[in-house]
């Protein structure tokens, strides 16, 4: 079973900062998932990364997979209350399985 | 598209009772997921479907478990003699069947389950 680490697990920080959270694993993935999720909520699919050292924006996020496809990083760009969330990594667990294995999340909170 | 939906979305019940969740995907999704997170966690794999065919069983999904998905479209998803350990948040999901990683899975809003 592959692990994924996420760290920080907790962030509380304040609206305008910047912040990375990260995702590492000493397993090698076809692929990788960030998922944002709200309290109550499901997780909502936010960007997979495919190739190693790709980098994809979505606004204020950048996500980036590392080159030997281990680790990836979530960076956020003057963070707002919007923001605030769980954010999970997550990959599929295995050459023809379709279940995914999900990090235990960062949880984000941003102050006004 | 109305997404996945789950019902109940809460569910509170003493233990030793039987309870039942059910999910509906996407329509034309043909594979589905149930997965279980408990705080602090993420989500967990239960198990998965393709049309009605159940694929893959995590080894979580003890004998007190059972899921169906009798033609192909919602899910069931029952827990028999509910123990306070089985206390969680239970997620669907489904997706279109196009690949291993551009198979997006959509997620539900979940039944919260509370054992007492």
């Amino acid at each position: 079973t592959q692990l994924l680490e996420q760290s920080p697990q907790f962030l509380s920080i304040q609206e305008g900062e910047n912040l990375t959270v990260y995702c590492n694993s000493s397993s090698v993935f076809s692929s990788l998932q960030w998922y944002r999720q709200e309290p109550g909520e499901g997780p909502v699919l936010l960007v997979t990364v495919v190739t190693g050292g790709e980098v994809k924006k979505l606004k204020r996020l950048t996500f980036q997979f590392g080159d030997a496809r281990k680790d990836s990083s979530l960076h956020i760009t003057a963070a707002q209350p919007g923001d605030t969330g769980l954010y999970l990594c997550a990959a599929y667990s295995g050459a023809g399985s379709y279940q995914l294995t999900f990090g235990k999340g960062t949880k984000l909170s941003v102050i006004p | 598209d109305t997404g996945v939906s789950q019902n109940p979305r809460h569910k509170i019940t003493k233990r030793g009772q039987n309870v039942t969740f059910r999910c509906d995907p996407i329509s034309e999704h043909n594979r589905l997921y149930w997965y279980r997170q408990t705080l602090g966690q993420g989500p967990e794999f239960l198990t998965y479907f393709q049309n009605e065919a159940q694929l893959e069983k995590s080894r979580l999904l003890s004998d007190r478990f059972s899921a169906e998905r009798p033609k192909g479209s919602f899910s069931t998803l029952e827990i028999q003699r509910t123990e306070q350990g089985d206390s969680a948040m239970y997620l669907c999901a489904s997706s279109s069947g196009q690949g291993e990683w551009a198979d997006t899975q959509y997620f539900g809003p979940g039944t919260r389950l509370t054992v007492l």
